[in-house]
This record gives C-alpha cells, sequence and structure tokens, in this order.
C-alpha cells in the first residue's frame, strides 16, 4: 500500500520560503505513469492544485503560483519537495502531497496534508 | 474563484439520493472524460470516489455514481448513509492547467 507523508516547518514568517518534503513509501517514486502533486487547502477553504513533477525531473505548476514555486525530485530518497518563495498570510494551508494518473489526473494517494501557517 | 463551480450545500435523508453537479468548460469537463469526484471528512485527507466520469475504486460502495453530459458532470450518492456527511470535491482534467478543483459541497444527511 502506496502512503504518503508530509514534513516540514509548521511555521513560515512572511516572505521568507516555505520548504514541505514528501516521503514516499510502499512504492517507488521511478514509477513510470505517475505525477507528483502538491495540493493545499486554506482553512475553510477549497482545494488549490499548486503543481506537479515527474520522476524524470519534468515540472508543471499552477500559473498563479508559478513565480514563486519550485518542485523536485530526489530519486535516491523516494522523496519530493515543495519551496514556495515569498509566503504571505494567504498562503497559510494544509498542504498535501499527493499521487496522480498520468494524464487523467486522477489522484489516488494522498497525504495526510500538514498545516503551514504563515505569521510573523 | 474556482474553476470548476460546484453548489456550495446539498442535503438530503438517510436512504435518499441526492446529486451534485460541477460545471466547467468544454476547455476542461467537456473536453475530456477525466473528471474525478473526492470526499472529504473533517480534517482529513480528500479520498477518491469517482475517477474518468464513472468508475469506482476498489472499495467505494456502488452507492456512488458518476456521470457527465456536456460541460457538467455529477455525481449521485443513493442510499444516503450518515457516513456519507462530508464536503465532495469534483476535480477536471484541464490541458493547459492539468489539474482544476471544484469549490467544494457540502453534503448534509438530515
Amino acid at each position: 500500500q502506496l502512503q504518503l507523508q508530509e514534513s516540514g516547518s509548521g511555521l513560515v514568517k512572511p516572505s521568507q520560503t516555505l520548504s514541505l518534503t514528501c516521503a514516499v513509501s510502499g512504492g517507488s517514486i521511478s514509477s513510470g505513469g505517475y505525477s507528483w502533486s502538491w495540493i493545499r487547502q486554506p482553512p475553510g477553504k477549497g482545494l488549490e492544485w499548486i503543481g506537479y513533477i515527474y520522476h524524470s525531473g519534468s515540472t508543471y505548476y499552477n500559473p498563479s503560483l508559478k513565480s514563486r514555486v519550485t518542485i523536485s525530485v530526489d530519486r535516491s530518497k523516494n522523496q519530493f519537495s515543495l519551496k514556495l518563495s515569498s509566503v504571505t498570510a494567504a498562503d497559510t494551508a494544509v498542504y498535501y502531497c499527493a499521487r496522480a494518473v498520468r494524464r487523467s489526473e486522477t489522484i489516488d494517494y494522498w497525504g495526510q496534508g500538514t498545516l503551514v501557517t504563515v505569521s510573523s | 474563484q474556482s474553476a470548476l463551480t460546484q453548489p456550495p450545500s446539498a442535503s438530503g435523508s438517510p436512504g435518499q439520493s441526492v446529486t451534485i453537479s460541477c460545471t466547467g468548460t468544454s476547455s476542461d469537463v467537456g473536453g475530456y472524460n477525466y473528471v474525478s469526484w473526492y470526499q472529504q471528512h473533517p480534517g482529513k485527507a480528500p479520498k477518491l470516489m469517482i475517477y474518468e466520469v464513472s468508475k469506482r475504486p476498489s472499495g467505494v460502495p456502488d452507492r456512488f455514481s458518476g456521470s457527465k453530459s456536456g460541460n457538467t458532470a455529477s455525481l449521485t450518492v443513493s442510499g444516503l448513509q450518515a457516513e456519507d456527511e462530508a464536503d465532495y470535491y469534483c476535480s477536471s482534467y484541464a490541458g493547459s492547467i492539468p489539474v482544476v478543483f471544484g469549490g467544494g459541497t457540502k453534503l448534509t444527511v438530515l
């Protein structure tokens, strides 16, 4: 059974960079046919797709966040990471990592989510 | 503002059926048979309930069904049960922006 687990700082100061890592177990991040995504959910609000990365390292970002987002993969550690720069209070959210089936973008596995608060 | 439009709320009594709509455009819902539905209970991660418009993952009760007509997809929950009370989100492949979500619908079992 595939499992994903987010980790990283739960509190980030405004203008700084948010950094999260997603550890994948029960399967290889190098498996073809999947994208590895970051999705966020502000408190009390809906889901927003941030971006994804393929095992090859190719990335695709939400245009609304593209200038601030970097997603990378570490195949040796079977994990992928998110960096979001110049954060503001509007970036406060639960951040989920997930696996999606390539092309259909069906998200079949989700991490449990981690709350990141942007505050001084 | 979400890319896909869902009603904020829906409700039904136990045993009844309820349908939740998800309206997009020809660039997303109408253009591809790649609509998914997710169930989210409070404090939990979303769970895949329907994929590729009408397919159910293993373990999802057949009380959940999906369909699509034009630019609108629908999730129907039949034989409502108390545990179906949750938020439901649709998503669609959208080509240039691979994943777009709906704003979510809060389903209340009366």
